[in-house]
């Protein structure tokens, strides 16, 4: 069975105070791991699509790579706008997509 | 940019009653897809449709069904609502050969 798993469930930093997240999944046949940001009472953001091992991405603050068996979201030098909660899901063959339950991200000034 | 759009924001009904969730994408997208998010279960996928008139079950299908007369319209239909049904209702869409969702703004149930 596909699995997601992200950590941590919560995420308080200071403003400047870079850190990663870190999405853990299983899956036969990988064909996309996807980074949304979700801001209370709205649906998610695309942020990213990662495909395969070794590849990066990078959005102003955030930086997103792949391993053959997790995901790291990295935040450089957050804002308080950065707060929200991260979900990361995965993509197999025909299968639908599979959400982890997010990290919540807190950025205090 | 993708736009996801869905009929209202916010919804209350009673117990019983018959609810129509609407939503729309104008991105010409093949795939829709419609999710509830609870608080400690995250999103799960209710139905899906891969293209016009077809429709799958995801992974909690039971007291929900669905229509897909138009491409780019999906709807959600609660038979006869009840209070587990009260949640955050997302649509999707997403085009064929890309696997990357996109989603609408969500519409808040709740059923007394």
């Amino acid at each position: 069975e596909d699995q997601v798993t992200q950590s941590p469930e919560a995420l308080r930093l200071q403003e400047g105070e870079s850190s990663s997240l870190n999405c853990s999944y299983t899956v036969s046949g990988l064909r996309g791991l996807f980074w949304y940001r979700q801001d209370p009472g709205k649906g998610p953001e695309f942020l990213f699509t990662l495909y395969s091992a070794g590849e990066e991405k990078e959005k102003e603050r955030l930086k997103a790579t792949l391993t053959k068996k997790e995901s790291f979201l990295h935040i450089t030098a957050p804002k308080p706008e950065d707060s929200a909660t991260y979900l990361c899901a995965v993509q197999a063959a025909n299968t639908p997509l599979v959400f982890g339950k997010g990290t919540r991200l807190s950025v205090i000034a | 940019d993708v736009k996801v759009t869905q009929s209202s924001r916010y919804l209350v009904k009673r117990t019983g009653e018959k609810v129509f969730l609407e939503c729309v994408q104008d991105m010409d997208h093949e795939n829709m897809f419609w999710y509830r998010q609870d608080p400690g279960l995250g999103l799960r996928l209710i139905y899906f449709s891969y293209d016009v008139k077809m429709k799958e079950k995801g992974d909690i299908p039971e007291g929900y069904s669905v229509s897909r007369e138009k491409k780019e319209r999906f709807s959600l239909i609660l038979e006869s609502a009840s209070t587990n049904q009260t949640s955050m209702y997302l649509c999707a869409s997403r085009s064929v050969g890309h696997y990357e969702q996109y989603f609408g703004p969500g519409t808040r149930l709740t059923v007394t």
